[in-house]
């Protein structure tokens, strides 16, 4: 069974630093994809980032590029995102997501979210 | 990259077919048949309901399909259940290589 569990959400102030991490179980991680996804309260959702199986691809939303940064642990299973320079508008829950195949596909299974809010 | 449109609400009855729209651009929807479908319950995780346009993951019923016309896909849910009623979520893929998503669609089940 596929299970992702994230942490590392919590309050910071604007223009602070906040490092997620998923820890994934119950397939071959680094044959993956791995992707996160925010969902700001009562609003649709937003993707954010993916990283390939191997790590060796990474692509961003416009609305995080060069403020965030998506890596990965295949020895731990563990898939991160460092947000820096965060804002209001990156308050939101964000989902760890697996990926349908190595790259280019899109997430199939989600953990359940953590939060992450920016304000002072 | 502007989210994909699809109608803030619908509706239907028990037993009925409904249909949810999702238009995008020559951008995303009308480049690839990338597009996939997600159930949102309050306070729960997405599920993921259909890929690449009509396809459904193992487990998902077969009252729910996919389809593709230019810039617009839709997803048909027949035989209207209580269990229905959610948010769903479209998603294509760009040429930017990025995702896009719906704003969302909330169907009631009346």
């Amino acid at each position: 069974e596929v299970q992702l569990l994230e942490s590392g959400g919590g309050l910071v102030q604007p223009g602070g630093s906040l490092r997620l991490s998923c820890a994934a179980s119950g397939f071959t991680f680094s044959s993956y994809a791995m992707s996160w996804v925010r969902q700001a309260p009562g609003k649709g959702l937003e993707w954010v980032s993916v990283i390939s199986g191997s790590g060796g691809g990474t692509n961003y939303a416009d609305s995080v590029k060069g403020r965030f940064t998506i890596s990965r642990d295949n020895s731990k299973n563990t898939l991160y995102l460092q947000m820096n320079s965060l804002r209001a508008e990156d308050s939101a829950i964000y989902y760890c997501a697996k990926d349908l195949h190595n790259w280019n596909s899109v997430p199939d299974y989600w953990g359940q979210g953590t939060l992450v809010t920016v304000s002072s | 990259q502007s989210a994909l449109t699809q109608p803030a609400s619908v509706s239907g009855s028990p037993g009925q077919s409904i249909t949810i729209s999702c238009t995008g651009t020559s951008s995303d929807v009308g480049s690839y048949d990338y597009v996939s479908w997600y159930q949102q319950h309050p306070g729960k995780a997405p599920k993921f309901m259909i890929y690449d346009v009509n396809n459904r993951p193992s487990g998902v019923s077969s009252r729910f399909s996919g389809s593709k016309s230019g810039n617009m896909a839709s997803l048909t849910i027949s035989g209207l259940q209580a269990e229905d009623e959610a948010d769903y979520y479209c998603t294509s893929y760009t040429t930017s290589s990025t995702w896009v998503f719906g704003g969302g669609t909330k169907l009631t089940v009346l």
